[in-house]
């Protein structure tokens, strides 16, 4: 079966600068949601998204953007990057409506390391 | 305010022995309770969930958790611990209730380790 789908696996950028992470979601999921989980940490939850709105927000830095798009895709955009923001970067999709239960599925993950 | 406590960052089993991971929750809400698996450099992978009916649920790999309301507490259970169960579990509580599941809040983590 088709899972969440992110790109890239692995990124390196200095700071200050900017990153990109995607998301492609299970086919036919309408909400999206971002989680940030820093070296030995428990994953934070930052932001979601459902039929391409801004349905929920959590703890997301200012400097950190997202939209979905019309084809549900999510991205994630980091400008000013700071040595904190080194993390594994999840996204996961779910169908609010469906008879799963809204279980949400995670990808597996970005790797964003801040140097 | 919903929040997840776990009881014990290091969990160490012999291999057929039980495993017992504990969480306990606070919500103001009815709870909608998850564990996540959590192996070495990978995803987070859903091991069973709760959210309304039967208060004993079974799940992937032989795991099964039950929800106590009068304990709050979601403890995690396998009768005989596999080699291949080693890895790091999270409980998570939904801050949400109703609708949209997603908004998670996590507890810190239980590290298992199997022994041969």
């Amino acid at each position: 079966a088709a899972g969440v789908i992110q790109s890239p696996r692995h990124l390196i950028k200095e700071k200050r600068e900017t990153a990109t992470l995607k998301c492609y979601p299970i086919p036919r999921h309408d909400t999206v949601y971002w989680y940030q989980q820093g070296p030995g940490q428990d994953p934070q939850f930052l932001i979601s998204f459902y039929e391409k709105m801004q349905s929920d927000k959590g703890s997301i830095p200012d400097r950190f953007s997202a939209q979905q798009f019309s084809d549900y895709h999510s991205e994630l955009n980091m400008s000013s990057l700071e040595l904190g923001d080194s993390a594994l970067y999840f996204c996961a999709s779910s169908l609010v409506a469906g008879a799963s239960g809204n279980t949400i599925y995670f990808g597996e993950g970005s790797w964003l390391t801040v140097v | 305010a919903q929040s997840v406590t776990q009881l014990g960052s290091h969990v160490s089993v012999s291999e057929g022995a039980l495993v017992l991971l504990r969480c306990n929750y606070s919500s103001s809400v009815p709870p909608y309770l998850f564990w996540y698996v959590q192996y070495p450099n990978q995803g987070l992978q859903l091991l069973l969930k709760y959210t309304t009916g039967a208060t004993l649920v079974k799940g992937i790999n032989g795991f099964e958790a039950e929800f106590k309301k009068s304990e709050t507490s979601f403890h995690l259970t396998k009768p005989s611990a596999h080699m291949s169960d080693a890895a790091e579990y999270f409980c998570a509580v939904s801050r949400n209730y109703g609708g949209s599941q997603g908004n998670l809040i996590f507890g810190k983590g239980t590290k298992l380790s199997v022994k041969p």
